[in-house]
C-alpha cells in the first residue's frame, strides 16, 4: 500500500528565512504524481506545487521549489524569503492510479513564520 | 465565478440524525470527492465518483453515502451508523481519469460537522 510520511509535526522559522519541508513516500508504482498543498487557518487547501514523477527535473513556483529524489522515494518543500502569509499547514501528496486516480496525504507539517 | 462550494459552513447532528453535507462545483469536472479530516490525522479519502452515478468507496466509507446524479453535484449523507462524526469535511473535485497534469484536486471551502 502507498504511504506518505512526514516526519516533523510542526516547524517555526523567521520571516525571509528559508525553510524545508520534508516528506517520503512508498509505492510500486513507476508513473506517479507528487504534490504539496497548503492549508492556511482559513482552512481552505489550496496547491502550491506538483510534480510527476518521469520528469527528473525538480519543479519550481516562485518562492517554491522541490527537491525530488525518486530513488530514494524523497519529496521536500522549500520556501525560499518565507512571509507572515506562508503561515500554514502544508501537506505532502501522492497520486495513484489503480485503481483509479486518488491522492493519499501525509499526516502534515504546521510550518509557523516568526515576525 | 468558477469553484467549487460546499455548504453549510457549520453543521450538528444530534444522536441518531443522519444529516447531508452539499458539495456543488461549476468547472465542468468529471471527478468529485469527499475528504475527512481531524487533527493530527490529514486527509482521509471517504468515497469518490469519477461519472454521474457512479461512485466508489475510499478509505473510511463506513457511516456514510452518497450520490452522484447530476455532474454538478456529490452530497454525502453521514450517517447514524458513524459513530464519530465530529469532524472537518472536503469536498474536492478535478477533471477525471485521465492521467494528465491537469488532473488536479481544487478544493471546496469545507464543513465543520459537530455533535450535540
Amino acid at each position: 500500500a502507498q504511504t506518505v510520511t512526514q516526519s516533523q509535526p510542526e516547524m517555526s522559522v523567521q520571516e525571509a528565512e528559508t525553510v524545508t519541508l520534508s516528506c517520503t513516500y512508498d509505492t510500486s508504482e513507476n508513473n506517479y504524481y507528487l504534490f504539496w498543498y497548503k492549508q492556511p487557518p482559513s482552512r481552505q487547501m489550496i496547491l502550491v506545487i506538483r510534480q510527476e514523477a518521469y520528469k527528473q527535473q525538480n519543479a519550481t513556483e516562485n518562492r517554491f521549489s522541490v527537491n525530488f529524489q525518486k530513488a530514494a522515494k524523497s519529496f521536500s518543500l522549500k520556501i525560499s524569503d518565507s512571509q507572515l502569509g506562508d503561515t500554514a499547514m502544508y501537506f505532502c501528496a501522492f497520486m495513484k492510479h489503480s485503481p483509479h486516480a486518488t491522492i493519499i496525504f501525509g499526516k502534515g507539517t504546521r510550518l509557523h513564520i516568526l515576525p | 465565478d468558477g469553484g467549487i462550494t460546499q455548504s453549510p459552513k457549520y453543521l450538528f447532528r444530534k444522536e441518531g440524525q443522519n444529516v447531508t453535507l452539499s458539495c456543488e462545483q461549476n468547472l465542468n469536472h468529471d471527478a468529485m470527492y469527499w475528504y475527512r479530516q481531524d487533527p493530527g490525522q490529514g486527509l482521509r479519502l471517504i468515497y469518490y465518483s469519477q461519472i454521474v452515478n457512479d461512485f466508489q468507496k475510499g478509505d473510511i466509507a463506513e457511516g456514510y453515502s452518497v450520490s452522484r446524479e447530476k455532474k454538478e453535484s456529490f452530497p454525502l449523507t453521514v450517517t447514524s451508523a458513524q459513530k464519530n462524526p465530529t469532524a472537518f469535511y472536503l469536498c474536492a473535485s478535478s477533471i477525471g481519469q485521465r492521467e494528465t497534469p491537469k488532473n488536479i484536486q481544487y478544493f471546496g471551502a469545507g464543513t465543520r460537522l459537530s455533535v450535540l
